[in-house]
């Protein structure tokens, strides 16, 4: 399995809900990133997880709370979020040796719609 | 603060003409740089990085230091070509920061 994807495709939530991204990858990659990615515009940092220890915090506000269970799993919990919120939100895995000449694999993304 | 440049929003080209995406960065120490493909529906994905020193698709890119750029090309544009290009640097963190992308439309 030489791809990273995401759970679910598509999400809607009201601002008052409590949702969870999921993303997955089984090339045995060590460093796990989730990014958002607003219409027109190129993906912004969010998170970094290096060998499932958060390393890279973006200052992102609370509402969004990564998780990193497993060094295949990543998950990224949204509550009380805002319309301003909506975005792709995308996760990427890289192996995580030497970092700056990581190339990074991007999943689908999840299309993530607030009310 | 590291930052990447891409001075083109859009570039329109004919197939089988050439077409060079420029970008140019600021970063303190020696940056890894990378050129990301996104085609229509579809994930962003590498085209190229400068350490491999490939070419990819019959696109090449060439980092010169002195004029801090890093700029794409290819000789004969094709209609599969049509995507968005973004041109990124990875700092020592692995922090992976990309320019705000160039559009590129191949017409027949």
């Amino acid at each position: 399995d030489t791809e990273v994807t995401q759970t679910p495709k598509h999400l809607v939530m009201g601002m008052t809900n409590k949702k969870s991204l999921k993303c997955e990858q089984h090339m045995g990659h060590r460093a796990m990133y989730w990014y958002k990615q607003k219409a027109k515009k190129p993906p912004e940092l969010m998170f970094v997880y290096s060998y499932e220890k958060l390393s890279i915090n973006e200052s992102v506000p609370s509402r969004f709370s990564p998780e990193c269970p497993n060094s295949s799993l990543l998950n990224l919990h949204l509550h009380a979020l805002q319309p301003e919120d909506s975005a792709l939100y995308l996760c990427a895995s890289s192996q995580g040796l030497a970092a700056s000449l990581d190339t990074q694999y991007f999943g689908p993304g999840t299309r993530l719609t607030v009310l | 603060a590291q930052r990447v440049t891409q001075p083109e929003k859009l570039l329109s080209v004919f197939k089988g003409a050439p077409v060079e995406l420029k970008c140019n960065y600021s970063y303190s120490g020696s940056p890894e740089l990378f050129w990301y493909v996104q085609y229509s529906r579809q994930r962003l994905q590498l085209l190229l990085r400068h350490i491999s020193r490939e070419s990819i698709k019959g696109f090449t890119a060439d980092l010169n230091k002195g004029e801090t750029s890093f700029h794409l090309k290819k000789p004969f544009a094709q209609e599969e070509d049509s995507a968005m290009y973004y041109c990124a640097l990875t700092d020592s963190w692995g922090k992976l920061q990309f320019g705000a992308g160039t559009q590129v439309v191949v017409t027949p």
